[in-house]
């Protein structure tokens, strides 16, 4: 069974700001990947990046990046110049992928609270 | 818009009642998934069909049943309800079960049970 960990229930940033939410799972697949997913009030669950694990350059996105470690099973966000539209719940989730290379699973972390202050 | 659509957005009804969720996935995706939202539990997978066949499982309930068509569409019956089932269901979709593609979730349906 997969655990996805968020320590940071919340997090606050100033506006223009960067700020790092992180995540570590567990996994025993050896074939993964790993998404970062915002939900805004509007509950909506929409992807932010995504990250190959047999990738070593790390995913980024615009003012998206993430820091990869695979060995420690570690996978943070980080949010350049923050802007109030960047409010959310973030989910950490990877997805992992059985030997077949069929049947998989996402599943989510209990989620970073953002708030971006102006 | 991620192109998933969920109906009905928002739903109350009562214990003991059953309800439909319907869902049609983006235009070329074969496979769907089912999410459960609530509050005291998170984010849970249900379960994933792929082309007409079930093919992963999760937390989902006995009382609860999925399905998806020739077209692609997918149900997600619900039946026996109870005031634990209150939660906001998301579909999502993909291309196809295979590893790495990104999943697309829609804008959820909203279940009250009252």
């Amino acid at each position: 069974a997969q655990t996805v960990t968020q320590s940071q229930p919340e997090m606050s940033v100033q506006e223009a700001e960067t700020v790092t939410l992180s995540c570590t799972y567990d996994t025993s697949e050896s074939d993964y990947y790993l998404f970062w997913y915002k939900q805004p009030p509007s509950r909506q669950m929409i992807l932010v990046i995504r990250q190959e694990a047999y990738k070593q350059q790390n995913a980024t996105e615009n003012r998206f990046s993430v820091n990869f470690q695979k060995a420690a099973k570690s996978f943070s966000l980080k949010i350049s110049d923050s802007q109030l539209g960047d409010a959310a719940m973030y989910f950490c989730a990877p997805l992992e992928v059985n030997s077949g290379g069929s049947n998989y699973k996402l599943t989510f972390g209990k989620g970073t609270l953002l708030t971006v202050n102006p | 818009d991620s192109g998933v659509t969920q109906t009905p957005k928002h739903l109350i009804t009562a214990t003991g009642q059953r309800v439909t969720l319907r869902c049609s996935p983006r235009s070329g995706d074969l496979s769907v998934y089912w999410y459960q939202q609530s509050l005291d539990q998170g984010l849970q997978f249900l379960i994933q069909y792929y082309n007409g066949e079930e093919r992963a499982k999760g937390n989902i309930l006995e009382r609860f049943s999925a399905q998806q068509f020739p077209d692609l569409h997918s149900e997600l019956n619900l039946s026996s309800l109870e005031l634990g089932d209150s939660a906001l269901y998301f579909c999502a979709s993909s291309v196809h079960a295979g590893a790495g593609n990104t999943i697309y979730f829609g804008e959820g349906s909203w279940l009250t049970v009252v």
